[in-house]
């Protein structure tokens, strides 16, 4: 297993335009985060699932934002009508369930996105 | 709202010298977990600490959680320029989503 893979790396879109970021998880661990990052600041929580169903949604998520993850697999974080506040780092993380407390996540690379 | 803060933000420091960063919080957690993270890249864990008081050393590095468990410290002894990164404390709760702090960006000077 390779780890946690995010696809694209890096993201330029013009204010307006939508945009699409895939994660792919260890594939043995059914929980999947998404964290957004700002320049000076820690990953801020977006939202997360346990295999297909999206357990918890942030007050930061607004409805622009959707999240999916079919079938328990990979999963896509869709921005709709993208605005300049929305540059940041977008990290995917995933983790065995019930297991969080004592080993954390594994992080991807993370999605940088720049919105012009 | 469980916060985390983590002091210094910023510490700039020569080869050599030793340092302490602290994380604090007014709630409890069932662990604290320290990451660290290089530019364009994921933090990565380093630690994750348990028990009330727990000390844990990996190499040059010393975390320690508090008797309380709301808060931990990373002491780092003799640091390298290696050591540079942004150095998340992140809280745990069972079943539940882990919550970061804003960091400390170290800085080591050859």
């Amino acid at each position: 297993d390779t780890g946690v893979s995010q696809n694209p790396r890096h993201k330029i879109t013009k204010r307006g335009q939508n945009v699409t970021f895939r994660c792919d998880p260890i594939s043995e661990h059914n929980r999947l985060y998404w964290y957004r990052q700002t320049l000076g600041q820690g990953p801020e929580f977006l939202t997360y699932f346990q295999n297909e169903a999206q357990l918890e949604k942030s007050r930061l998520l607004s409805d622009r934002f959707s999240a999916e993850r079919p079938k328990g697999s990979f999963s896509t974080l869709e921005i709709q009508r993208t605005e300049q506040g929305d540059s940041a780092m977008y990290l995917c993380a995933s983790s065995p369930h019930s297991e969080t407390v004592l080993y954390g996540y594994t992080f991807g690379s993370g999605t940088r996105l720049t919105v012009v | 709202t469980q916060l985390l803060e983590q002091s210094p933000q910023f510490l700039s420091i020569q080869e050599g010298e030793n340092l302490t960063v602290y994380c604090n919080s007014s709630s409890v957690f069932s662990s604290l977990q320290w990451y660290r993270q290089e530019p364009g890249e994921g933090p990565v864990l380093l630690v994750t600490v348990v028990t009330g008081g727990e000390v844990k050393k990996l190499k040059r590095l010393t975390f320690q959680f508090g008797d309380a468990r709301k808060d931990s410290s990373l002491h780092i002894t003799a640091a390298q320029p290696g050591d540079t990164g942004l150095y998340l404390c992140a809280g745990a709760n069972r079943d539940d989503k882990i919550i970061f702090g804003k960091g400390t960006r170290l800085h080591i000077l050859p």
